[in-house]
């Protein structure tokens, strides 16, 4: 069974302070996506990864694919109260058309 | 463009009642997924269909779970009777061509079962 396991559970940490979030498995992923959820809201997804040991940057966060493509990591810069939600990994599975997510992160960034 | 719709986006009702859930894909999107979101279990896929037809429901808690698809347009998720253990918050997305499987969420509907 593919499973993606996300740690921390919780992060709480003030504005201006950096972060990494990760994502890991047992298993090979063709690709992993990031999304964020924030509250009363459905996820957004953020970035997909398709290369291991690939580095995608959007704004502020660093997203990376493991070389064996088992793993990522999202790493934040200066947080900002705005970066608060929950940041959920997925992945699809072998067959391919269904997504596994991670239990996710759920980020709290104080003024 | 429109994202994905759903439909109501709160819903509160009383044990054993019948509960219907809506939701407007994508336009294009072939893919549609019905999920739900608990704090304990997180999110978990109910169903999903291609082409309105349903390809996987093994994640349907139960006989009072039933979803259909009537055109590429509309999707509905009923409960009948629902239970307290159904309150959660129910998520709609849909897929198109990318082959990496990512997928627009919709709002969600949050149900409360009393």
């Amino acid at each position: 069974t593919q499973l993606l396991e996300q740690s921390p559970q919780f992060l709480s940490i003030q504005e201006g302070e950096n972060l990494t979030v990760y994502c890991n498995s047992s298993s090979v992923f063709s690709s992993l996506q990031w999304y964020r959820q924030e509250p009363g809201e459905g996820p957004v997804l953020l970035v997909t990864v398709v290369t291991g040991g690939e580095v995608k940057k959007l704004k502020r966060l660093t997203f990376q694919f493991g070389d064996a493509r088992k793993d990522s990591s999202l790493h934040i810069t200066a947080a900002q109260p705005g970066d608060t939600g929950l940041y959920l990994c997925a992945g699809p599975n072998t067959g391919g058309f269904k997504t596994i997510f991670g239990a996710g992160t759920r980020l709290f960034v104080k003024a | 463009d429109a994202g994905v719709i759903q439909s109501p986006r709160h819903e509160v009702t009383e044990m054993g009642q019948e509960v219907t859930l809506r939701c407007k894909p994508i336009s294009g999107h072939d893919y549609l997924f019905w999920y739900r979101q608990t704090m304990m279990r997180g999110l978990e896929l109910l169903i999903y269909f291609n082409n309105n037809v349903p390809i996987d429901d093994s994640g349907m808690p139960e006989d009072r779970f039933s979803a259909k698809m009537p055109n590429a347009s509309f999707s509905t998720l009923k409960i009948q009777p629902s239970e307290p253990r159904d309150s959660a918050v129910y998520f709609c997305a849909s897929k198109g061509t990318s082959p990496y499987n990512e997928q627009f969420f919709g709002p969600g509907t949050r149900l409360t079962v009393l």
